[in-house]
């Protein structure tokens, strides 16, 4: 069973910094290109950013609001993704969710997400 | 503003069929990347409801049914029920940001 398991959210003041993790399992998850989304309260779900699999060069890609304060990285043999945050502002508050490709297996798959609040 | 345009919200009574759109570009569904469609039930994380344009991943009912032409894609949803009652989501991949766009979700009301 496929399983996304986010962890490391929390209340931080603005410009603070987090690192989110992603512990996935059932699946080979160095063979699978990993995302992070993210939801604001109320809102609609915004992409953060992507990382590909080593074998297929092991980049990354951000959404212009995010890019140059936040790091995508994974760690294959702890079957981990990261995101780490940093120079946080107030409109990065969210709930920010780990996801599989839908474009190839395994399809689509979520995790619970964990909340980033940013306020002083 | 979101990438791709969706309707706020969308209503039907149980039974009924009812559609979701979404409008892209040139640089997203016109390009010929494929289209997703998550369903959001309040409280939780979005749920993979169509990949690939049309395609339902295994568990999802076939009253769910997914389309696309142009820069445009749709979601029906026929023999609508209670459970339905969520937030939609289109989601493709978009050359000029290269990574995934998202529609901003349009609410169905189950009436």
């Amino acid at each position: 069973e496929v399983q996304l398991v986010e962890s490391g959210g929390g209340l931080v003041n603005p410009g603070g910094s987090l690192r989110l993790s992603c512990a996935a399992s059932g699946f080979t998850f160095s063979n699978a290109w990993m995302s992070w989304v993210r939801q604001a309260p109320g809102k609609g779900l915004e992409w953060v950013g992507r990382i590909k699999s080593k074998t297929d060069g092991g980049t990354t890609d951000y959404a212009a609001p995010v890019k140059g304060r936040f790091t995508i990285s994974r760690d294959d043999s702890k079957n981990t993704l990261y995101l780490v945050v940093n120079s946080l502002k107030t409109e990065d508050t969210a709930v920010y969710y780990c996801t599989t490709s839908p474009g190839s297996s395994p399809r689509g798959f979520w995790g619970q997400g964990t909340l980033v609040t940013v306020s002083s | 503003q979101s990438v791709l345009t969706q309707p706020p919200s969308v209503s039907g009574a149980p039974g009924q069929r009812v559609t979701i759109s979404c409008t892209g570009r040139s640089s997203n569904i016109g390009a010929g990347y494929d289209v997703h469609w998550y369903q959001q039930l309040p409280g939780t994380a979005p749920k993979l409801l169509i990949y690939g344009n049309s395609n339902r991943p295994s568990g999802v009912p076939d009253r769910f049914s997914g389309s696309k032409s142009g820069t445009s894609a749709s979601l029906a949803i026929s023999g609508l029920q209670a459970e339905d009652e969520a937030d939609y989501y289109c989601q493709s991949h978009d050359s000029s940001l290269s990574g995934w766009a998202f529609g901003g979700g349009t609410k169905l009301t189950v009436l």
